[in-house]
Formats: C-alpha cells, sequence, structure tokens
C-alpha cells in the first residue's frame, strides 16, 4: 500500500484477554517503530526493528509485551493478559533507514494508530 | 528539565495568520522530526531536518543546530491546520526519539 497501514483501528477488549496489533510499513522500509500514546501524552517508544530483528525493546512496559516480525515487513505487537492500563493508542511508524547513528536518519512515516480499550 | 521543549503549548489564531511554533532540544541530535497529529487521528511527518532549513507548500522548518532550536512556521494559516504539532529529536547515539509535549494549534475561521 502507499502508506502505513494498521489494523484494526479500534479494538475493545476484556481485562485478562490476549491482543494482537498488525502493522504493514511501506514496502521496503526496513526499519519498522512500535510506540504508544496515551491520552493527553506524547508518544511512548516501545520496540524498534531493523529488518527481522528487534534491535531495541527496551521501551516494552514488561513481559506481557512482544512484538515479532518474521519476514521484515508486517509486524505484529502481542499483548498477553491486558490490563486497564494498556488502553491506549499503539502507533506503528516505518522509514526507509533506521534511525541508528550509522544508517542515517530516516523520514518516518506513520500509521492511523490503533486505539486499544480494556475494560 | 525535559530534554525537548517546545513553546507555546496552545496557540490560538484567526485565519490568515502567520504561525510561529518553537522547539529547544538540550542534546546532541541527528536530525529533528516535525509531525502534526489531528485529534483522533494518527501522526503525519512532515519535515526531518538536519541543517537549514525546508519549506513545503505553506509548512516551513528551520533548524540552528548550534542554538539547538528549531521553528515551524505555517503562512496563510487556515482552519484545516489545526491540530497538535510535535517535535521529536532523534539523538546521535540513540535511535529512540525524544519527544516534545507538542503544539495545540487552532486556527479560527
Amino acid at each position: 500500500g502507499a502508506g502505513v497501514s494498521q489494523t484494526p483501528s479500534n479494538k475493545v477488549t476484556e481485562k485478562g484477554k490476549y491482543v494482537e496489533l498488525r502493522c504493514d510499513p511501506i514496502s521496503g522500509h526496513t526499519a519498522l517503530y512500535w510506540y504508544r500514546q496515551s491520552l493527553g501524552q506524547g508518544p511512548e517508544f516501545l520496540i524498534y526493528f531493523q529488518g527481522t530483528g528487534a534491535a531495541d525493546d527496551s521501551g516494552l512496559p514488561n513481559d506481557r509485551f512482544f512484538a515479532v516480525r518474521p519476514e521484515g515487513s508486517v509486524s505484529t505487537l502481542k499483548i498477553q493478559r491486558t490490563e486497564r492500563g494498556d488502553s491506549a493508542v499503539y502507533l506503528c511508524a516505518s522509514s526507509l533507514n533506521g534511525v541508528l547513528a550509522g544508517f542515517g536518519t530516516g523520514e518516518l512515516f506513520f500509521g492511523e494508530g490503533s486505539r486499544l480499550t480494556v475494560l | 528539565k525535559n530534554e525537548v521543549e517546545q513553546s507555546p503549548q496552545n496557540l490560538t489564531a484567526q485565519e490568515g495568520e502567520f504561525i510561529t511554533i518553537n522547539c529547544s532540544y538540550s542534546v546532541g541530535i541527528s536530525a529533528l522530526h516535525w509531525l502534526q497529529q489531528h485529534p483522533g487521528g494518527g501522526i503525519v511527518s512532515l519535515f526531518m531536518l538536519s541543517s537549514g532549513k525546508k519549506k513545503h507548500g505553506r509548512l516551513i522548518a528551520t533548524i540552528n543546530i548550534q542554538e539547538k532550536h528549531s521553528s515551524l512556521h505555517i503562512t496563510a494559516s487556515h482552519p484545516r491546520d489545526s491540530a497538535v504539532y510535535i517535535c521529536a529529536a532523534a539523538m546521535d547515539s540513540n535511535y529512540q526519539l525524544i519527544w516534545g509535549a507538542g503544539t495545540k494549534l487552532i486556527i479560527k475561521p
């Protein structure tokens, strides 16, 4: 597609359930980022993929959160045993190259986000 | 003190006015991003700057590396420009972006 696509756009779930959020980056973009934005706050970094590997997952809040990008394109963010505090908009972005020093910096393209509500 | 600070936090202006949003940072960076977020919407990247000035339509972004300061200007502002504008710094040694708090802009017709 022409832009970064995220699905679902909205997800309502119950506390304790498992959730998967999908990000389809721009074709050819090697770098992919997940952020979480709570109401009234700026985006919070979660994880950065360069190709298939998670170059940095230090932003994942705890071991209930996990993300994969098995073929270096589509990524799935997985949240186990959801809690009410997980409610947020989960944003995905991609760039042609990573912003890692040495690769140069890449313009970021964001998806529309997936709004997760945990009841 | 936040490493990336934006001003003003809120800005209301009349249609047609020239708008300036400022961003100051206290760390070494490799680039600075300006992004736009509409209420309930996703984030759109406007500019990525490492030096000088960029222009796209009615939007102009400048950066002064020595002064660690960047500005986003909107000429001939229009109500559809109403959004939150965010600057985010990509650091030299850290690819995680450091986000400013955002500037909420409202343009009245």
